[in-house]
């Protein structure tokens, strides 16, 4: 059963510094892999999607790694934000799962001190 | 625009009274799920359905019912909720079932409190 895991579950950090959350996953047969960004009381945001076949993603200061082989993937953000502050889930989407399902981490809390 | 559209966003209920959380997609899309998330325990899928009068069980379906009459619909049934259903539920829908990884476009979520 596949399961995925996201470290820190929280991160505080001063504005400016750039940052890497961490995402594993324990079964390497998926077919992509999603970012999401969260915002206290409001829907899900996607912000990176990486296909099984690509290594990484870019969008403006984030950028996602994926090692499908090893079963890990990294969302860096640079120069953070405190409008960067939200949680941050990873999710996958299992190789061969009838229905199209995502499976998620818990999450990890970000908070950018201005 | 196109979306997927959750209501209410916010409910507070009491143990046994029977509830129905609403979704509606405008984009034709075959496939629906729902998915409930809870703190330290990530987003899991409920139910799904990959057409009209086709569903089935995702990962923690006890005390919820789906049903699929109309494409555009997909309502979340508590026939009698109780307090370890308080949790944040989300509403999901892609294009066709067939195509595996497909990208999921999710509502904005409702919050549910029973006590």
């Amino acid at each position: 059963k596949q399961e995925v895991t996201q470290i820190p579950a929280a991160l505080s950090v001063p504005e400016g510094e750039n940052l890497v959350l961490n995402c594993s996953f324990t079964d390497s047969a998926i077919y992509n892999l999603q970012w999401f960004r969260q915002d206290p009381g409001k829907g899900l945001t996607s912000l990176l999607l990486i296909q099984s076949s690509q290594r990484e993603q870019t969008s403006g200061r984030l950028n996602a790694s994926l090692d499908k082989s090893s079963g890990r993937s990294t969302l860096y953000i640079a120069a953070s934000q405190p409008g960067d502050s939200a949680t941050y889930l990873c999710a996958v989407h299992p190789w061969m799962e009838y229905g199209n399902k995502l499976v998620f981490g818990a999450g990890t809390i970000l908070r950018v001190k201005s | 625009e196109a979306q997927v559209t959750q209501n209410p966003r916010y409910l507070i209920t009491v143990t046994g009274k029977k509830l129905t959380v609403t979704c509606s997609q405008n984009m034709n899309h075959e496939y629906m799920s729902w998915y409930r998330q809870d703190p330290g325990l990530g987003l899991r899928q409920i139910y799904y359905s990959m057409n009209v009068e086709v569903t089935d069980k995702g990962d923690v379906p006890e005390g919820y019912k789906v049903s699929r009459k109309e494409k555009r619909n997909f309502p979340l049934i508590l026939e009698s909720p109780s307090p370890n259903q308080t949790s944040l539920y989300f509403c999901a829908s892609s294009p066709t079932p067939r195509v595996q990884g497909e990208k999921l476009f999710f509502g904005s979520g409702t919050q549910l409190s029973v006590l």
